[in-house]
């Protein structure tokens, strides 16, 4: 069983569509980290969340440390948002990563 | 201010050989983490250094060994390639732990 499993695995939208992936982890966290990878493997860091809500620009992360399952949402969609988005966790020991969320955005 | 940066970009190998990947923090980062990112799949942790000392790791064998300088960049070994070994090796680093990760663009590595 992977410690972190992200849903789904791969998502289609429409320009403009409000997008959700999910991530859901079995292990107890320091802190959960959303990525977004282009072709190409570049990784760049979304958000580092621990508690709570945080927002930037058109994306919100959100995390529910008893249910073990955080949330990113994408507003009004665009194009260029299509890459592989990676949901990851940090133990006291470990990182734990999700196999990601391949999203294309069709104008 | 440059970010993570990792060399080489792009190197190929033979079984059993040995490579040195190498990764600089980026400024005021005095952390360096390492993963390994087969074709298709999501990044693996490899390990952590913090002070010079590797402080957390992941399920990886011994034939992968790394080490952090004073300046706080890194080295990743891996001796004895195998074939498996082919993948995108990342680096990030991070102010302590739990930190925002910065991402390099990866090393790539390919075993023949």
């Amino acid at each position: 069983k992977n410690e972190v499993e992200q849903s789904p695995q791969n998502l289609t939208a429409q320009e403009g569509e409000f997008i959700t992936i999910n991530c859901s982890y079995s292990v107890g966290i320091s802190a959960l980290h959303w990525l977004q990878q282009h072709p190409g493997g570049g990784i760049v860091s979304l958000f580092m969340l621990s508690s709570g809500k945080k927002k930037h620009g058109r994306l919100i992360a959100t995390i529910n440390i008893q249910e073990k399952h955080s949330s990113l949402h994408i507003t009004a969609s665009h194009p260029r948002d299509s890459a592989v988005y990676i949901c990851a966790v940090c133990t006291g020991n470990q990182f734990y990563f999700g196999t990601g969320t391949s999203l294309t955005v069709i104008p | 201010d440059a970010g993570v940066t990792q060399s080489p970009t792009h190197l190929i190998k033979t079984r059993g050989q040995q490579v040195t990947l190498r990764c600089s923090p980026k400024s005021g980062h005095d952390t360096v983490s390492w993963y390994q990112q087969a074709l298709g799949q999501g990044p693996q942790f490899i390990f952590q250094y913090y002070e010079e000392e590797e402080r957390q790791r992941g399920n990886f064998p011994d034939r992968f060994s790394g080490h952090q300088f004073p300046n706080y960049s890194s080295e990743l070994n891996v001796n004895a390639l195998l074939l498996g070994d082919s993948a995108l090796y990342l680096c990030a680093s991070s102010s302590g732990t739990p930190g925002e990760l910065f991402f390099g663009e990866g090393s790539r590595l390919t075993v023949l």
